[in-house]
C-alpha cells in the first residue's frame, strides 16, 4: 500500500458525460501530480499541484481540469468525454519535487 | 523538455536468468525513480536512486548522474517479475514532476 488513495477504482461513462476522479495523498506530501496511461502507452504527466497551487501543466486537454483543496486532497475533473479518454488515470504524491513520489492503485476508466 | 529513453523495449528471459535495463536521460536530474507496473496495473516503487547504488533483495540499481543513465539490475528472475519497468526522472531545476520512459515490458517464462 503506497498510502496514496484513489477513488473510483473503475468508472465506466458514455461520451458526452462529466466524471471527478479523486485522490489523498500520503500524510505529510504537499505535492499531487496527475498522469494518464492510454493502452499500452507511457505514463503522461497532466497536472501539478503544490500545497494547493498549480505548479506544472503537461499535456491537459482544456475539456480536463484537476484543483487541490486545503485538506491537500486532490480532484480531477473530465468533461466532455470522449472514447479516447479512456484510460488509467494515476495520481501521485510527493512532499517536494525532489523526494519520492508514490502512486495510487489508479483510476480505470471506460468511456463508452 | 527532458527526454527519457530506456532499453530494451521488450525482453523475454528464462525464470532464473539475470538481466539488465538500461534508462538514459537528456539533462540533470535531482529525482530518478524505478517502477514496476504488474499485469494488474498497478505501478510499485523498486528505487529513489537519484545517484549511487542500492540494492534490495534480487534488484539492485546504478545510477551515474554524470553520465545521465541507470540501470536496473534483476538477477535470478521469476514469473512475478514479468510486467513493465519504468524510469523516470525529474529536471533538476526544482519542484518539476517526473518524466517517464517508455518502459521495458519483461516475460519471465517457467
Amino acid at each position: 500500500d503506497s498510502g496514496v488513495t484513489q477513488t473510483p477504482k473503475h468508472l465506466i461513462t458514455a461520451t458526452g458525460q462529466r466524471v471527478t476522479l479523486r485522490c489523498s495523498p500520503r500524510s505529510g506530501d504537499l505535492s499531487v501530480y496527475w498522469y494518464q496511461q492510454s493502452l499500452d502507452q507511457g505514463l503522461q504527466f497532466l497536472i501539478q499541484y503544490y500545497n494547493g497551487e498549480e505548479r506544472a501543466k503537461g499535456n491537459i486537454l482544456e475539456r480536463f481540469s484537476a484543483q487541490q483543496f486545503p485538506d491537500l486532497h486532490s480532484e480531477l475533473n473530465l468533461s466532455s468525454l470522449e472514447l479516447g479518454d479512456s484510460a488509467l488515470y494515476f495520481c501521485a504524491s510527493s512532499f517536494a519535487g525532489d523526494t519520492e513520489a508514490f502512486f495510487g492503485q489508479g483510476t480505470r476508466l471506460t468511456v463508452v | 523538455g527532458i527526454q527519457v529513453e530506456q532499453s530494451p523495449p521488450d525482453l523475454i528471459l528464462q525464470e532464473g536468468a539475470n538481466s539488465t535495463l538500461r534508462c538514459n536521460f537528456s539533462d540533470s536530474v535531482n529525482n530518478l525513480q524505478w517502477f514496476h507496473q504488474n499485469p494488474w496495473g498497478q505501478l510499485i516503487n523498486l528505487f529513489y536512486i537519484p545517484s549511487g547504488t542500492k540494492q534490495n533483495g534480487r534488484l539492485s540499481a546504478t545510477t551515474v548522474a554524470t553520465e545521465r543513465y541507470s540501470l536496473l539490475y534483476i538477477s535470478s528472475s521469476q514469473t512475478t517479475d514479468s510486467g513493465v519497468y519504468f524510469c523516470a526522472v525529474a529536471r533538476n531545476s526544482g519542484n518539476t514532476p517526473l518524466v517517464f520512459g517508455k518502459g521495458t515490458r519483461l516475460s519471465v517464462i517457467a
